[in-house]
C-alpha cells in the first residue's frame, strides 16, 4: 500500500527555521517525483515545487522559488520542505503528493500525505 | 498562461446529481486534468484523471457515483446519488511543461 506520512504540526516564531518531512512507503521511492502543495487557511491548493529523489532533480513554482528549499534523503525514503526564516504568511497546511506515473511529474497527483500544519506567530 | 477556472459553489439535494465544471484556459483545450476531493478538515483525495476525449481512470476505491466527461476546454465531474459525505471541496488539477496548476475549487453542499 502506497503511503505518504508527514511530520507533525509545528508552531514557530517569525524568523525561525523549519524543516518538515514526508516519508514514502509501499513503492519505489527513488522512481517517483514528490511534490509539495500549500493550502493557506480557508484557501485553495497551490503547487510549490517537486523533487525526484532518484537524483535530487528539483523544480520550483516561480511563486515559491527562493522562498523554500525542497530536498530528499533517498536512504530513508523521505522528502523535505524547509524554510530558513519563517514569516507569519507561511502559516498554512502543507501537503506532499506523489504523481501517478513513475519518472514523470507532468501528470496527476494520485497519493497525498495527511498534511502538516505550520503556524507562525509571535 | 495555463489556468483552470471553477465555480465557487454548487448544491444539490441528497440522492440527486451534481455536475461540476473545470474550464481550461485558451489554447489548452487538449489538456488532461485530475479531480480531487477534500472533505472538511481532511487532506485531498484523488478521484480521477480525465482526458480530453472523456476517458478517465479513477483512483482506488472511488465509487461508481463519480464520473468524468469532457467537451472542448471543459472538464466535468458528475456525482450521482449524492451522499452526505460528498459535501466537500472539489479541485481540478492540470500540468504543463514545468508547471502544475490547481483550480480554485468548488464547494459542494448537499441539501
Amino acid at each position: 500500500e502506497v503511503q505518504l506520512v508527514q511530520s507533525g504540526a509545528e508552531v514557530k516564531k517569525p524568523g525561525e527555521s523549519l524543516k518538515i518531512s514526508c516519508k514514502g512507503s509501499g513503492y519505489s521511492f527513488t522512481s517517483y517525483w514528490i511534490g509539495w502543495v500549500r493550502q493557506m487557511p480557508g484557501k485553495g491548493l497551490e503547487w510549490m515545487g517537486i523533487i525526484y529523489p532518484g537524483d535530487s532533480d528539483t523544480r520550483y513554482s516561480p511563486s515559491f522559488q527562493g522562498q523554500v528549499t525542497i530536498s530528499a534523503d533517498k536512504s530513508i525514503s523521505t522528502a523535505y520542505l524547509q524554510w530558513s526564516s519563517l514569516k507569519a504568511s507561511d502559516t498554512a497546511m502543507y501537503y506532499c503528493a506523489r504523481p501517478l506515473y513513475s519518472s514523470s511529474w507532468s501528470t496527476a497527483f494520485d497519493y497525498w500525505g495527511q498534511g502538516t500544519l505550520v503556524t507562525v506567530s509571535s | 498562461q495555463l489556468v483552470l477556472t471553477q465555480s465557487p459553489s454548487a448544491s444539490a439535494s441528497l440522492g440527486a446529481s451534481v455536475k461540476l465544471t473545470c474550464t481550461l484556459s485558451s489554447g489548452h483545450s487538449s489538456y488532461a486534468i485530475a479531480w480531487h476531493q477534500q472533505q472538511p478538515e481532511k487532506g485531498p483525495r484523488y478521484l480521477m484523471k480525465l482526458n480530453s476525449d472523456g476517458s478517465h481512470s479513477k483512483g482506488d476505491g472511488i465509487p461508481d457515483r463519480f464520473s468524468g466527461s469532457s467537451s472542448g476546454a471543459e472538464r466535468y465531474l458528475t456525482i450521482s446519488s449524492l451522499q452526505s459525505e460528498d459535501e466537500a471541496d472539489y479541485y481540478c488539477q492540470t500540468w504543463g511543461t514545468g508547471i502544475q496548476v490547481f483550480g480554485t475549487g468548488t464547494k459542494v453542499t448537499v441539501l
